[in-house]
């Protein structure tokens, strides 16, 4: 199993520039999220998806899109970047919790993204 | 909201001692804890998870506890190694979701030999 992939590794934009990150996972996992990670801030929830054709809104929606056409895969929209989006960005996947679920979630490598 | 604080200044100790991180929360007691381990350049692994009703797991040379009226969790690392050297991250379930996370900012580890 490759486990949950993210592409690309870094990505430089210029302010106003939409562009989509990748993120696909092969453990058949219902649950996906995209979290952004800044220093001294931890990781914030920016969208999640329970299931194909279920998203719903975390910490830090605004500026970004999902949609969840398959299991498989939960792409990240930028719709017109700005600097304040510069971040390093985990997609992270998750089993459906169950009797003594540890409730694991399982990230990718991340994506580098620099808004100039 | 959910606020959790970690150290934010890094732990330095020497091989073979314990490490001790700490995790405080501030508001609805959750249903459980979990901590993960993150290594720089890299996405958070999961280490252990503990529930409200547990005071205390194990896991090989890792022990997390849960103390729900301090509204704290405790991270110990025994008999560490320089490889034990990363950031460890204390996360909570929003209360409105199972699944949808709140994480501290994380504490690096420093191990030297």
């Amino acid at each position: 199993n490759a486990g949950v992939t993210q592409t690309p590794k870094f990505q430089v934009l210029k302010t106003g520039q939409s562009m989509t990150l990748q993120c696909a996972q092969d453990m058949n996992h219902e649950y996906m999220s995209w979290y952004r990670q800044d220093p001294g801030m931890g990781l914030r929830l920016i969208h999640y998806s329970v299931g194909a054709g279920i998203t719903d809104q975390g910490e830090v929606p605004n500026g970004y899109n999902v949609s969840r056409s398959t299991t498989e895969d939960f792409p990240l929209r930028l719709l017109s970047a700005a600097p304040s989006q510069t971040s390093v960005y985990f997609c992270a996947s998750a089993d459906a919790p169950g009797t003594g679920s540890s409730y694991e979630q399982y990230f990718g490598p991340g994506t580098r993204l620099t808004v100039t | 909201s959910q606020k959790i604080e970690q150290n934010s200044e890094a732990l330095n100790i020497q091989e073979g001692k314990t490490a001790t991180l700490t995790c405080n929360y501030t508001n609805y007691s959750p249903a459980y804890l979990q901590w993960y381990r993150q290594d720089p350049g890299r996405g958070p692994v999961f280490l252990l998870l503990i529930r409200e009703n547990e005071k205390e797991k194990r896991k090989e040379r890792l022990k997390v506890t849960f103390d729900t009226t301090l509204k704290q969790s405790l991270f110990h690392i025994t008999a560490s190694q320089p490889a034990d050297s990363a950031t460890y991250l204390c996360a909570l379930p929003m209360n409105t979701g199972f699944q949808k996370l709140v994480f501290g900012t994380g504490t690096r580890l420093l191990v030297s030999p």
